[in-house]
């Protein structure tokens, strides 16, 4: 059965530095979405995209996160230079059209900021 | 605002039905979902119902849905064990983008 799937599972990285999460949506999904969820909270909506760029975004998602489809298969999140506050398992999601309504998310990436 | 709320806590004997509550405070909702999360696993959609239906079943699993009181329900019957996990209620709206507001999560601990 087609999965999302995310790499890497854990990513440990100091204040200031960049990170690149990625993920590997379902192969026929054209809307792609990234969540997430600090430790005991609600998962959050960061950001989704479509057709190449944000159709929307959450105002968690300022200008230190940026999303991308460098090809055909992965999405990519990036967060330019960690905070503490960053920390947290970030979720990538897709789903296959506008007429569906399933999202499908991958397990996870755990960001652990020091 | 979208706001979703649920318990955090149940506790149920194996082979019992179970009940998670939510309730939702945006009228437009459109469809609503349950998650479910295993220990150091992502979220499994579970199943999930558009606003103008009151009810599916989907073998094990019934949703209750009361529009007029925003209250979304998800009944497991006869649970089991492997069912002991976090369960998410989920709402979207209208719009082709469909972003998920989630409430904190049900966490379900099923005990002989």
């Amino acid at each position: 059965e087609p999965e999302v799937t995310q790499t890497p599972s854990h990513q440990v990285t100091q204040m200031g530095q960049e990170v690149i999460l990625r993920c590997v949506p379902i192969s026929n999904h054209l809307y792609f979405y990234w969540y997430r969820q600090i430790l005991g909270q609600k998962v959050e909506f960061l950001v989704s995209f479509y057709n190449n760029e944000i159709s929307e975004k959450s105002e968690i998602f300022d200008d230190q996160f940026s999303v991308e489809r460098p090809d055909g298969s992965n999405f990519t999140l990036k967060i330019r230079s960690t905070k503490l506050e960053d920390s947290a398992m970030y979720f990538c999601a897709s789903k296959s059209g506008g007429g569906s309504y399933e999202q499908y998310f991958g397990p996870g990436t755990r960001l652990t900021v020091t | 605002g979208e706001d979703v709320e649920q318990s955090l806590f149940l506790s149920v004997r194996e082979g019992d039905s179970s009940v998670i509550n939510c309730t939702y405070t945006d009228s437009s909702s459109t469809y609503l979902y349950w998650y479910k999360q295993e220990p150091g696993a992502g979220l499994q959609l579970l199943t999930y119902i558009f606003s103008n239906m009151d009810m599916k079943q989907d073998q094990r699993l019934t949703v209750l849905l009361n529009k007029k009181d925003k209250h979304l329900s998800l009944r497991i019957a006869d649970t089991q064990t492997g069912d002991s996990a976090i369960y998410f209620c989920a709402e979207t709206t209208p719009g082709g983008y469909n972003k998920l507001i989630f409430g904190a999560g049900t966490r379900l601990a099923v005990h002989p």
